[in-house]
């Protein structure tokens, strides 16, 4: 079992750009959850799916942010257009219902 | 509106000696608490978690302690070892539309010294 992997790790964008994270959960988790890491928040809830379903996505921070979940094993989370505040850590984790397990995140810093 | 919160940006104990972080939380529909561990550049994994019918739990060095009344947690590690320095995030769950749902603290910055 490889966990829940992020890509990309890492990501500089300039101000305007859109910003695409992707997000591979744990074979046979029907839970998704997106977060957002910042020193003033800790961790946010911002969307989270079961059975690829998008069930509360009151913690989207704004219209320029949106997620889906084509499919049992791919979530992405979507900036459009990037702001220089949206720079943080982004999460994902799966859950089979009961504790979660969280990928290495990706960083994002908007210039 | 934080429903959990770490008041406590950052805790630095000596080597050997009991680490105490605290968490505080408001909605009384928190059934279930749990700590989180997160090294750099690594997402946060699950390290202890206390049902609000408890008042204590212990596994090893870490024991966390619940007071309903006045909706409040604690951690306490000891002895305190160089590998525990990490952040530590406090999280309440309530069951919403029969997923766990969780909320984080700010988490606490804690620095473990030789």
């Amino acid at each position: 079992d490889a966990g829940v992997i992020q890509s990309p790790r890492h990501e500089v964008t300039e101000m305007g750009q859109e910003v695409t994270l992707r997000c591979k959960p744990i074979s046979g988790h029907d839970y998704l959850f997106w977060y957002r890491q910042t020193m003033m928040r800790g961790l946010e809830l911002l969307i989270y799916f079961n059975n690829n379903v998008p069930i509360d996505d009151s913690g989207m921070p704004e219209d320029r942010f949106s997620a889906k979940m084509p499919n049992a094993s791919f979530s992405t989370l979507k900036i459009q257009p990037s702001e220089p505040r949206d720079s943080a850590v982004y999460f994902c984790a799966s859950s089979g219902g009961y504790g979660y397990t969280f990928g290495s995140g990706t960083r994002l810093t908007v210039v | 509106d934080q429903q959990v919160k770490q008041n406590s940006p950052s805790l630095s104990v000596q080597e050997g000696r009991i680490s105490i972080l605290n968490c505080d939380y408001t909605n009384s529909m928190f059934d279930y608490f749990l700590w989180y561990k997160k090294y750099p550049a690594e997402g946060p994994t699950f390290l202890i978690s206390i049902s609000s019918i408890k008042d204590k739990n212990e596994d090893g060095r870490f024991t966390v302690f619940l007071n309903k009344s006045a909706k409040h947690l604690s951690l306490h590690i000891v002895p305190s070892q160089p590998g525990d320095s990490a952040v530590y995030f406090c999280a309440a769950s309530a069951l919403v539309q029969g997923a766990q749902k969780l909320v984080f603290g700010q988490g606490t910055r804690l620095t473990i010294n030789p």
